[in-house]
């Protein structure tokens, strides 16, 4: 079975510059999440899919970052325009476990797409 | 202020020496999970331990709960150079709502000497 894959790997961008990255979760989980770690701190929730609805948003800085799930398979998040502080690792990760399930919810993750904004 | 706080930030033992990392959190929570983060890979899944348990083991792995203290402790039996890497706890919230995120910690920095 094929993981969570991210692209790219790492992106290095200019302040003010746009930049999507690319999220593929593993095949049948509905449960897709956004995550991300700046400079060695916590690893900080941004939003939670299901299928190809936001289920919770709140974790998203502001408006610069938009992310999409189109038809309930990959997702992308786009910042624009980036800024300084936007630098870090960007974790996907994906769940199989039907909401609202009480069963546990173990993610699977993906390698990290690390951006650096100069 | 973070739900999970792991202690020590980081941590240096020599091959075959325990290391015991600790997890504090703040709210009440359905479950405790640990992941592990090698440098450049992703968070890959350790163990869980629910809130009405109190010790689990996997392989080299003992985790403990005290809810009452809302802690959780994460011990590595005869550690290898391979178990280098960052340690995270995470907890699932109990919520009412739709929430299902897991909330991280900073983690804690392993690194085993051969």
């Amino acid at each position: 079975e094929a993981g969570v894959t991210q692209f790219p790997s790492h992106s290095v961008i200019e302040k003010g510059q746009t930049v999507t990255l690319r999220c593929d979760p593993i095949s049948g989980h509905d449960n897709l999440y956004w995550y991300r770690r700046v400079m060695g701190k916590e690893i900080k929730f941004l939003l939670h899919f299901v299928k190809e609805s936001k289920q919770d948003e709140s974790g998203m800085p502001n408006n610069r970052f938009l992310a999409e799930r189109t038809g309930g398979t990959y997702s992308t998040l786009k910042v624009q325009p980036a800024e300084l502080e936007d630098s870090g690792v960007y974790f996907c990760a994906s769940s199989q476990d039907r909401f609202p399930s009480s069963s546990a919810n173990v993610l699977t993750f993906g390698a990290g797409s690390r951006l650096t904004v100069l | 202020s973070q739900q999970g706080e792991e202690d020590p930030q980081a941590l240096s033992i020599q091959e075959g020496e325990n290391a015991t990392m600790n997890c504090s959190y703040k709210t009440s929570i359905n479950n405790l999970q640990w992941y592990r983060q090698n440098s450049g890979r992703g968070l890959v899944h350790l163990i869980l331990i629910r809130s009405n348990e109190r010790e689990k083991h996997s392989g080299r792995l003992r985790v403990t709960l005290d809810t009452s203290k809302k802690s959780s402790s994460l011990l590595i039996t005869a550690s290898r150079a391979a178990d280098t890497a960052s340690y995270f706890c995470a907890t699932a919230l109990i919520s009412s709502g739709s929430a299902r995120q897991l909330t991280f910690g900073s983690g804690t920095q392993l690194t085993v000497l051969p």
